[in-house]
């Protein structure tokens, strides 16, 4: 059983540029969180989705950020005119119910130039 | 509400023993204990719900103490595969299950 994917692993983008972020859950998995980390920082939860449906997006910036988890195919985390402040390690992680163990994807590294 | 982890660091040889500690000032539903080495994912070891039920790692324990809303994670006998930073998240329990995470203890183990 594969686990959490993410991809790109690596992303640069100049400052104004879009950052599209992407996150296959393991199979079997419908629940799907996102977090970010700042270097030498803890995880900060940003989104929490289901298929097609934003449960909890309290964690998220009121702009340029959105998430997305659609009925086929990986959740996507967009964020918009990226700015320094932007760049950080994002993790995705899935879990087959509520309250039970969440899985962690490699992270994406988003460097903003 | 981000959950309170102490000691911030440590320092063990191998074979020594820690306990790493998670309090939280709001009612605790379930703990959650990841690893997390640098530049990886974190990993996980532990969860802990309330009422009892633990499911996780063979060589590290933990508790959960609901009445003082913490947990602490018990390394015995630490290797030098210990070492990471270690992470309690706390479910928001707002309208999900996403969890809060403490800023972390630095677990370092030497030979």
């Amino acid at each position: 059983n594969a686990g959490v994917m993410q991809n790109p692993r690596h992303l640069v983008r100049r400052r104004g540029q879009e950052a599209r972020l992407r996150c296959s859950p393991m199979k079997g998995h419908s629940h799907v969180y996102w977090y970010r980390q700042l270097p030498e920082e803890g995880l900060k939860f940003m989104v929490y989705l289901q298929k097609e449906n934003i449960i909890d997006e309290s964690g998220m910036p009121k702009e340029r950020f959105s998430a997305e988890f659609p009925k086929e195919g990986p959740s996507i985390l967009r964020i918009q005119q990226v700015v320094r402040g932007d760049s950080a390690a994002y993790f995705c992680a899935s879990s087959p119910s509520e309250v039970d163990t969440q899985y962690f994807g490699p992270g994406t590294r988003l460097t903003v130039l | 509400q981000q959950p309170v982890q102490s000691p911030q660091a440590v320092i063990l040889r191998e074979g020594e023993d820690a306990v790493i500690n998670c309090s939280s000032s709001k009612a605790l539903y379930s703990v959650h204990w990841y690893r997390q080495k640098h530049g990886e994912a974190p990993v996980f070891l532990m969860i802990l719900l309330k009422g009892g039920e633990l499911k996780g790692h063979e060589k590290i324990s933990a508790s959960f103490n609901e009445k003082k809303q913490q947990s602490s994670l018990y390394l015995t006998a630490s290797q030098l595969s210990y070492s990471g930073t270690y992470f309690c998240g706390t479910e928001k329990r707002i309208s999900g299950y996403a969890l809060n995470f403490g800023k972390g203890t630095s677990l370092l183990v030497t030979p």
